[in-house]
C-alpha cells in the first residue's frame, strides 16, 4: 500500500551488528505495528505504538527497541542481531482516532526480510 | 492465552473448486474474527471481518460466519481462481484489543 513504507526491504547482516528497519506512513495514523513472520509461527507483533512517543511491548519484544518520536515513522532497531532474528518483518497501521479495539483493522507495509548471518 | 488455529497447508486446488480453510479459536470474552490475505511479495491485507457471533463476513466472494458453539470461523470460497493463490490468515483480537494471528495456510490454485 503506497500509505506505508518500509526500507529497507531487503538486508543480510551478521551476528551482533546493529541494524534499524524503518517504517513511514503518509498518513496521521496514530497506531503502528510490528510484526515478525515466521514459517509454523505466523505473525507474531513485537512492538506498538498508540501515539507519538507512547510505545508498549507484544508478544516477543526480547532483543528489539523501537521509538516515535514523530507520528510518521516507527523504526524498529535490533541492537546486536541475532540469528534467531532472521524473519520477514512488516509494519502496519490501525485507524486514527480510535482505541485499540478500534485500530484493528490494519494495513500493512510490504515487508523487510532480514537475513542474519 | 487466547490463540488460532488453522488448518495445515499448502491447499492445493484445480480451478473453479470449493475452497474451505478451517480456522478455530481460543478466546475469552467474544473477540472480533478476522481473514488476511497475503499475496506473493507483499503485506497483509484484510479479506473480511465478523464482530459478533453468527455475523456472516464476506468480500470477493470468499465467507466466513461466526460461530461461538464451535469456536470457529471457516473461510469458504464457491469457485477459485488462480488469482485466488496466497497466504490466508485467520486472527481474532484479543481482550486488549491487540490481534493474534494463526500460523497462515498456503493455497494454490493450478489452472
Amino acid at each position: 500500500d503506497a500509505g506505508i513504507t518500509q526500507s529497507p526491504r531487503y538486508k543480510i547482516t551478521e551476528t551482533g551488528r546493529q541494524v534499524t528497519l524503518m517504517c513511514h506512513q503518509t498518513w496521521s495514523h496514530s497506531y503502528m505495528f510490528w510484526y515478525r513472520q515466521d514459517l509454523g509461527h505466523g505473525l507474531r507483533l513485537i512492538y506498538y505504538s498508540a501515539a507519538a512517543d507512547i510505545t508498549d511491548k507484544g508478544e516477543v519484544p526480547d532483543g528489539y527497541v523501537v521509538s516515535r518520536s514523530k507520528t510518521e515513522n516507527f523504526p524498529l532497531t535490533l541492537e546486536s542481531a541475532t540469528r534467531s532474528q532472521t524473519s520477514v518483518y512488516f509494519c502496519a497501521i490501525g485507524v486514527s482516532g480510535q482505541d485499540l479495539s478500534g485500530a484493528n483493522v490494519l494495513t500493512f507495509g510490504a515487508g523487510s526480510r532480514l537475513t542474519v548471518l | 492465552g487466547d490463540s488460532v488455529t488453522q488448518m495445515e497447508g499448502p491447499v492445493t486446488l484445480s480451478e473453479e473448486a470449493f475452497l474451505t480453510i478451517n480456522c478455530t479459536y481460543t478466546a475469552t470474552g467474544y473477540p472480533s474474527l478476522f481473514w488476511y490475505v497475503q499475496y506473493p511479495g507483499e503485506g497483509l491485507q484484510l479479506l473480511l471481518k465478523a464482530t459478533k457471533a453468527d455475523d456472516k463476513g464476506s468480500n470477493k466472494g470468499f465467507e466466513a460466519t461466526y460461530r461461538k458453539e464451535t469456536t470457529s470461523f471457516h473461510l469458504e470460497k464457491g469457485s477459485v481462481q488462480v488469482s485466488d493463490s496466497a497466504v490466508y490468515f485467520c486472527a481474532l483480537s484479543d481482550s486488549t484489543g491487540k490481534l493474534i494471528f494463526g500460523q497462515g495456510t498456503t493455497l494454490q490454485v493450478k489452472p
